[in-house]
């Protein structure tokens, strides 16, 4: 069994302070891990995954997430958020033993960026 | 690259028609493809799991008469809504899996259906 949680289900910063999106996981082996973001009425837009290696992973726009497997987690962060940084974010996870190559979703944060 | 289309963006129709919608991975081929619903500020619930050249693989509680899928092609997969009913409007996504060695999905813009 894989899930994926995201504790908050809204994030208000001010433009130009960092940013941090929370994502703890389960899995019963070990996890391919993903974040996605969602503007409105559009599909999701693939930001970063972590798959192996270091644990922090860079990817679009300025974001990075550090995957933690003793707490379980992979928390997306941007050093300065951006006005167009709002938007709703999904992290996702996939049991690398898994042979279905489905993901798993959280409910989803949104981010609010105000200027 | 990992670009991934589907048309229409937008569909309204009558009750009790039916409606296609098409994705297509236009830069890659996709040897399986996703379909997912998802409410308004709701998370992806996935529909089915696609495979070109073979039946999909539907989620519990999906009804396959109802949501047919065809993976005719290493490029398109469609999901044809029979008979839709209000209850069915919803934003329907798809997605592709470039190499299953990496497990990155992409996905489409989505499709908002809407049943009258």
């Amino acid at each position: 069994a894989q899930s994926v949680a995201q504790p908050e289900d809204q994030v208000n910063v001010a433009e130009g302070n960092p940013l941090t999106v929370k994502c703890t996981y389960s899995v019963s082996g070990n996890p391919y891990l993903f974040w996605y973001v969602q503007y409105p009425n559009r599909g999701l837009q693939f930001l970063l995954k972590y798959i192996t290696g270091d644990n922090l992973v860079k990817g679009s726009y300025g974001f990075e997430a550090e995957f933690n497997k003793s707490q379980t987690s992979f928390h997306l962060k941007k050093p300065s958020a951006l006005v167009s940084d709002s938007a709703l974010y999904f992290c996702a996870v996939r049991d690398i033993g898994s042979n279905d190559y489905k993901l798993s979703f959280g409910a989803g944060t949104t981010v609010t960026v105000r200027a | 690259g990992a670009v991934v289309s589907q048309h229409p963006s937008r569909v309204i129709c009558k009750s009790g028609t039916s409606v296609k919608i098409e994705c297509r991975s236009l830069d890659f081929q996709a040897t399986t493809m996703f379909w997912y619903r998802q409410f308004p500020k709701q998370s992806l619930m996935l529909m089915a799991t696609s495979n070109e050249g073979s039946k999909a693989t539907y989620e519990q509680g999906v009804e396959k008469d109802k949501f047919l899928i065809n993976h005719a092609s290493l490029t398109l997969s469609t999901l044809t809504v029979t008979s839709a009913h209000p209850e069915d409007s919803s934003f329907y996504i798809c997605s592709a899996n470039r190499q299953a060695s990496t497990d990155t999905q992409y996905f489409g813009p989505g499709t908002r259906l809407t049943v009258l």
